[in-house]
């Protein structure tokens, strides 16, 4: 069926290191869109991606779009304790906004 | 502005037990949507509604019903709650295929 898959669900990092999480698509997707949902809140919006080989940048927040749609990452350069959180990726199948299962990232000091 | 408010924030209810979650937004956004996460899933849409009076299954529907009479209200029905059904449910709205707005959610215990 529809699916959107997200790559790795848990990482921990030493706060410095990069961090990148990634998601695929069953299905060519219009856009992605990537929020952040830090622990015990609710997901909030980060970006939206549209364009085929699309990339755009947010500080030290790097999001891709795949040449074929169907994939995306995010990569944060550097650490800080304050990424800490669930990334997820979600995309709209059939009308649907799907979402990835998401990637816990920790970061120790 | 209210953005997405959802009632109640915590519930606890036994077996058998029915009611309802409670979604309004006040964006004048025509998407609507329920979620439900649970540890190591990620986010499940229950059902979504894309205006009043049109709504649709998601990827996990069973044992919930939904309606929209108003562009502001989106209620989610537990009809006969389940333990299976322990969860936190999110509530979300936007402008068609623009970003989400999520609500704080409803934290639902079921014993």
């Amino acid at each position: 069926g529809q699916q959107v898959m997200q790559i790795p669900q848990y990482q921990h990092v030493q706060e410095g290191e990069d961090f990148t999480t990634y998601c695929n698509s069953s299905t060519t997707l219009s856009n992605i869109q990537w929020y952040k949902q830090r622990p015990g809140g609710h997901p909030v919006f980060l970006i939206q991606l549209v364009k085929s080989g699309e990339v755009k940048k947010q500080k030290r927040l790097t999001f891709q779009f795949g040449e074929a749609k169907k994939n995306s990452s995010l990569h944060i350069t550097a650490t800080q304790t304050t990424d800490v959180g669930t990334y997820f990726c979600a995309g709209y199948q059939g009308g649907k906004l799907i979402f990835g299962q998401g990637t816990e990232l920790s970061v120790k000091p | 502005n209210a953005g997405v408010t959802q009632t109640p924030k915590f519930q606890v209810l036994k077996t058998g037990q029915s009611m309802t979650l409670q979604c309004a937004q006040d964006m004048n956004h025509e998407y609507m949507s329920w979620y439900r996460q649970d540890p190591g899933m990620g986010l499940r849409l229950i059902h979504y509604s894309v205006g009043a009076g049109i709504t649709d299954q998601g990827e996990v529907p069973n044992g919930y019903n939904v309606s929209r009479s108003t562009t502001e209200d989106f209620p989610l029905r537990l009809l006969s709650a389940a333990p299976s059904q322990t969860s936190v449910y999110f509530c979300a709205s936007s402008y068609g295929y623009q970003p989400q707005h999520f609500g704080d959610g409803t934290r639902l215990s079921i014993l």
